[in-house]
């Protein structure tokens, strides 16, 4: 297993499309999380799972945003209708259930235009 | 709500400085204080923080936590440029899931030659 694996890299869509990201964590990690970074800023919780529960979602997101964990393995995150304000490097990471230490992927940055 | 500030935002240094980065917290149920450095994409883990001044170290970093003041400083001597990167702080929630971790807003460093 070499980490936790995201795609696609780079997307670029137009403003009111709908997009959708997959990472697939390390294998042996039941804790899956997706954070959302802009430049200049640190990760910005958006939404974790364990096995295929979604334990908690921020506040902060809108309801365009939605997670899956179906089979408690890979996850996607969609964006519905997407916005310029949706442009970010969107981050997913792993960990073993009350681990602290987190397992990042390289991320998928998102371009809205 | 958790609450996470490092400082400076930004520093700029010549290759054999030594610098300290800052991170201050504000969390409910304190459990630990983490280090990742994040070069270009992935952040990548560097320390664990759990007891007052016990200091870690690994190579030419080291880090420690003040529960009291509330604080942790993390060092870097004989900077190379190979540490330029954004070095993150964060700590996990409050309550009874590690599930989010809350990242300050990241100290960037840069190592001119």
């Amino acid at each position: 297993d070499t980490g936790v694996s995201q795609n696609p890299r780079h997307k670029i869509t137009k403003r009111g499309q709908n997009v959708t990201f997959r990472c697939d964590p390390i294998s042996e990690h039941n804790r899956l999380y997706w954070y959302r970074q802009t430049l200049g800023q640190g990760p910005e919780f958006l939404t974790y799972f364990q096995n295929e529960a979604q334990l908690e979602k921020s506040r902060l997101l809108s309801d365009r945003f939605s997670a899956e964990r179906p089979k408690g393995s890979f996850s996607t995150l969609e964006i519905q209708r997407t916005e310029q304000g949706d442009s970010a490097m969107y981050l997913c990471a792993s960990s073993l259930a009350g681990s602290q230490v987190f397992t990042f992927g390289s991320g998928t940055r998102l371009t809205v235009v | 709500e958790d609450k996470v500030v490092q400082s400076p935002l930004s520093l700029v240094v010549h290759e054999g400085d030594t610098v300290t980065l800052n991170c201050s917290y504000e969390v409910t149920n304190f459990r630990s204080l983490l280090w990742y450095k994040q070069e270009k994409k992935a952040p990548t883990f560097l320390f664990m923080l759990t007891s007052s001044g016990i200091e870690k170290k690994s190579g030419r970093l080291s880090s420690i936590l003040d529960k009291k003041e509330l604080f942790s400083i993390l060092n870097i001597t004989a900077t190379q440029t190979g540490d330029s990167a954004v070095y993150l702080c964060a700590v996990p929630g409050g309550g009874t899931s590690y599930g989010k971790l809350t990242f300050g807003q990241g100290t960037i460093l840069t190592v001119h030659p």
